[in-house]
């Protein structure tokens, strides 16, 4: 098993292009996330999906859209990048969005907006 | 004030060194609470649970105070390949889904 894959793993844009990050889980798992990592602070989650047709805001979602695809596929769309948005992106999964579940992460995307 | 609290360190131990590390949080729902490890440029992962009575897994003893609202991690001997980020995770149990992450303990262990 693959767990949570992410794609691509690195990426620079320049302000105000789009781009889409792809991510696959293959836990069967129902929730996804989406995080972002910034120095020095922790990982502030930017959507949820609870469940397959489902999301929802997290704590950071302005200038962010995600499609839950489908069980497997969660996918989070940048439509005009601007230079705060440079962070290291997580993708996440667990079973359930419940407390006390464990969340598995994907390896990242770095992502550099000039 | 953040919700999750953590010295970010870094900590530099000897190898062999017992070091503990704290985290508070603010939010008494908080329901269920958990350490990551994260690697240097990788991503979280689970290192354990953190349960009211407290609990041990080899090498590491978790803590949790709900009434001074703080989680301790003890690490027993340590080995050069502990040194990570070491994340305070807490789960709200209010409605919706809230999960907080501390901004994580650098620990580095040295030979």
């Amino acid at each position: 098993n693959a767990g949570v894959t992410q794609t691509p793993k690195f990426q620079v844009l320049k302000t105000g292009q789009s781009m889409t990050l792809q991510c696959a889980q293959d836990m069967n798992h129902n929730s996804m996330y989406w995080y972002r990592q910034d120095p020095g602070m922790g990982l502030r989650l930017i959507y949820y999906s609870a469940s397959e047709g489902t999301t929802d805001k997290g704590e950071v979602p302005n200038g962010y859209n995600v499609s839950r695809l489908n069980k497997r596929e969660f996918s989070l769309r940048l439509e005009s990048a601007a230079p705060s948005q440079t962070s290291v992106y997580f993708c996440a999964s667990s079973e359930v969005a419940t407390v006390g579940y464990e969340q598995f992460f994907g390896p990242g995307t770095r992502l550099t907006v000039l | 004030r953040k919700e999750v609290e953590q010295d970010p360190g870094p900590f530099n131990v000897p190898e062999g060194a017992t070091v503990a590390f704290n985290c508070t949080y603010s939010n008494s729902a908080s329901q269920s609470f958990f350490w990551y490890r994260q690697d240097c440029r990788k991503e979280p992962k689970l290192l354990m649970s953190v349960y009211s009575s407290g609990n041990e897994d080899g090498r590491f003893t978790a803590q949790l105070n709900r009434a001074s609202q703080y989680i301790s991690l003890l690490i027993r001997d340590s080995k050069l390949s502990d040194s990570a980020t070491y994340l305070c995770v807490v789960n709200l149990g209010t409605g919706g889904f809230k999960t907080i992450f501390g901004a994580g303990t650098r620990l580095f262990v040295k030979a």
